[in-house]
């Protein structure tokens, strides 16, 4: 079966990098594009950006650019998001979610906490 | 414009019928399907309906969803109290090149 599998909760001083992964399995992993998704403490879900599995290729929402690496490893089908110069804004919980013309399996989540 | 509005909350009693709507543009509904996720507190959302009006397998027939120009819509006929979650419509936006989702409605069975 479809599986994302994502690392475990993080906290972090602001100004620092976190960096979660997402491990797939049940499916052609160079299928399907994926997403990351954020939703802060009793918000909606935000998109930060994808990645093109099979080139590579990176899309990032404006919002995030400059702090927002998005990479992938085809050999551990494993896709990456890291984010830098963390503040208290980013404290959220942070999802991986694939998609081909819907986003469709979504991973468990992953607590990022930024706290001094 | 790249927003979707949905109203915050939505009730109804058990066996009554709820409508969430979903507002968009023409970068987003007006071009593209339109789906739906329920999440419960504490888990991932869960697609339920896509294409518009296509429920997955397993998902109740109380739940349909349209779309009509740059609006669409959930509704759940019959509500019943297993339906409290919050729900999503999420659909790709030209402009943001990207997947664009809803703030979310919550749903109360009173």
């Amino acid at each position: 079966q479809v599986q994302l599998v994502q690392s475990g909760a993080e906290v972090r001083k602001p100004g620092a990098s976190v960096k979660i992964s997402c491990k797939t399995s049940g499916y052609t992993f160079t299928g399907y594009s994926i997403h990351w998704v954020r939703q802060a403490p009793g918000q909606g879900l935000e998109w930060m950006g994808g990645i093109n599995t099979q080139r590579g290729g990176t899309k990032v929402a404006q919002r995030f650019r400059g702090r927002v690496t998005l990479t992938r490893d085809t050999s551990i089908t494993t896709a990456y998001l890291e984010l830098k110069g963390l503040t208290s804004v980013d404290t959220a919980v942070y999802y991986c979610a694939r998609e081909v013309d819907v986003v469709d399996f979504w991973g468990q989540g992953t607590q990022l906490t930024v706290s001094s | 414009q790249s927003v979707l509005t949905q109203p915050p909350s939505a009730s109804g009693a058990p066996g009554q019928r709820v409508t969430i709507s979903c507002s968009g543009g023409t970068s987003n509904i007006g071009r593209n399907t339109v789906n739906w996720y329920q999440q419960v507190p504490g888990a991932a959302p869960k697609l339920f309906i896509y294409s518009n009006n296509q429920r997955l397998l397993g998902v109740p027939d109380r739940f349909s969803g349209s779309k009509s120009g740059t609006s669409a819509s959930l509704t759940i006929t019959g509500l019943q109290s297993e339906d409290e979650a919050d729900y999503y419509c999420g659909v790709w936006d030209d402009t943001l090149n990207g997947p664009l989702f809803g703030g979310g409605t919550k749903v109360t069975v009173l």
